[in-house]
């Protein structure tokens, strides 16, 4: 079975510029999650999603950030304009039920460089 | 809210060692899940074991085992005999027992170097 896929694997990019993270979950599953990955502050849940809509976005940085789910096989996270701070690893997970005892199923990330 | 304190940020042994990944979280509810979870340089994050606050017996599965002591909020990771492939980052997590959307806090995570 697939697991969660994200794309694409590295991201280099200039200041200023547009970046797209995509994800497909693991079918099936209705929750999905992005997270960041920084030596600063560690792992953080931006944003999850049930069954397409977007539920808590609590964790989302600013307005620069923006994050879609059209469909339950497909979800972007955007980020305009990128600025340095925000290269990180980001990550998609996905659950089946989003119960606290489920386990979350991560794809390989996203590492982002804004140059 | 969960906060989770993982205080080695870096441990390394050498190959056949025992090592305890230590982990300390705070939370105000009286039921939630504990996850261990280890990120292997490939990156991807990868579950490796979930408990209740409601069993406190601890665990063992091959060379990993898992003690959980609700009296001094620790739930930590110990590998037996450590292998060059348990060099990874593993990462604590506390869940709410009634939380939608099973939001994971992580710890800042412990890297474990395994030197041949």
């Amino acid at each position: 079975d697939a697991g969660v896929i994200q794309s694409p694997r590295h991201e280099v990019t200039e200041m200023g510029q547009e970046v797209t993270l995509r994800c497909k979950p693991i079918s099936g599953h209705d929750y999905l999650f992005w997270y960041r990955q920084t030596m600063m502050r560690g792992l953080e849940l931006l944003i999850y999603f049930n069954n397409n809509v977007p539920i808590d976005d609590s964790g989302m940085p600013e307005d620069r950030f923006s994050a879609k789910m059209p469909n339950a096989s497909f979800s972007t996270l955007k980020i305009q304009p990128s600025e340095p701070r925000d290269s990180a690893v980001y990550f998609c997970a996905s659950s089946s039920t989003g119960r606290s005892e489920e386990k979350l199923f991560f794809g390989s990330g996203t590492q982002l460089s804004v140059l | 809210a969960q906060k989770v304190t993982q205080a080695q940020t870096e441990i390394s042994v050498v190959e056949k060692e025992d090592v305890t990944l230590d982990c300390v979280y705070e939370t105000r509810d009286t039921t939630y899940y504990l996850f261990w979870y280890k990120q292997p340089p490939s990156g991807e994050l990868v579950f490796l074991i979930r408990r209740n606050s409601f069993d406190e017996q601890n665990e063992i599965s091959g060379r990993y085992s898992w003690n959980f002591q609700k009296s001094t909020s620790s739930f930590n990771f110990t590998i037996t005999a450590s292998q060059v492939v348990d060099s990874a980052v593993y990462f604590c997590a506390p869940v709410n027992f009634n939380n939608a959307g099973n939001m994971l806090t992580f710890g800042g995570g412990t890297r474990l170097m395994v030197k041949p």
